[in-house]
């Protein structure tokens, strides 16, 4: 198994350009997430899905879509990218069984994302 | 609302002596707390969790946490550090307020360097 994948590793963007960060996972988790990483802040939740065809904002959304396109597949989209966006960028995923289960999440090897 | 606090941003212990890395915790309700190491350039790895009952718990490579519901702490120890030990500790608690899925709120982690 894989895990948690996530394309590119690296990116450079300029002010204004878009791109979409791509995250699969091959464990068959109901739920997917994406993180921004800063230094001495933690992970801050950017956007959820708990379960295929879901999508709920997380702390820090602005700036930000997603799209959960299966079950294995959660892409983050930068539409208009701004300097503050400069983070690491992690995707996670984790199993959900009736709402009431407190299991760990498996993250993705992270995205190191620049913005001139 | 759900926080985490981890009060000391660098731990630096010698090899072979006992590591303790703090984590005090707010929360509503019953609490669900996690430790997650980072290595370089790596996403975080799972180590231990509390749900409930024993309140020490064992962890993944040596380590353990003990959980003080009077002190509100989930501190990470380990008997006897290694060198390899060194890296980016994370504490999290999950968060509650958002219901289904599973949310956690991550404190700002703590650096370890582990001295030969």
């Amino acid at each position: 198994n894989a895990g948690v994948t996530q394309t590119p590793k690296f990116q450079v963007l300029k002010t204004g350009q878009s791109m979409t960060l791509q995250c699969a996972q091959d464990m068959n988790h109901n739920s997917m997430y994406w993180y921004r990483q800063d230094p001495g802040m933690g992970l801050r939740l950017i956007y959820y899905s708990a379960s295929e065809g879901t999508t709920d904002k997380g702390e820090v959304p602005n700036g930000y879509n997603v799209s959960r396109l299966n079950k294995r597949e959660f892409s983050l989209r930068l539409e208009s990218a701004a300097p503050s966006q400069t983070s690491v960028y992690f995707c996670a995923s984790s199993e959900v069984a009736g709402g009431s289960s407190y299991n760990e999440q498996f993250f993705g090897p992270g995205t190191r994302l620049t913005v001139l | 609302a759900q926080s985490v606090a981890q009060p000391e941003d660098q731990v630096n212990v010698a090899e072979g002596n006992p590591l303790t890395v703090k984590c005090t915790y707010s929360v509503s309700g019953n609490p669900y707390l996690f430790w997650y190491v980072q290595y370089p350039n790596r996403g975080l790895q799972f180590l231990l969790k509390y749900i409930t009952g024993d309140n020490l718990v064992k962890g993944s490579y040596g380590f353990e946490a003990e959980f003080n519901k009077s002190q509100t702490s989930f501190h990470l120890k380990k008997p006897s550090a290694l060198v390899s030990d060194s890296a980016l500790y994370f504490c999290a608690v999950r968060d509650m307020s958002r219901g289904y899925g599973q949310n956690f709120v991550f404190g700002p982690g703590t650096r370890l360097s582990v001295l030969p």
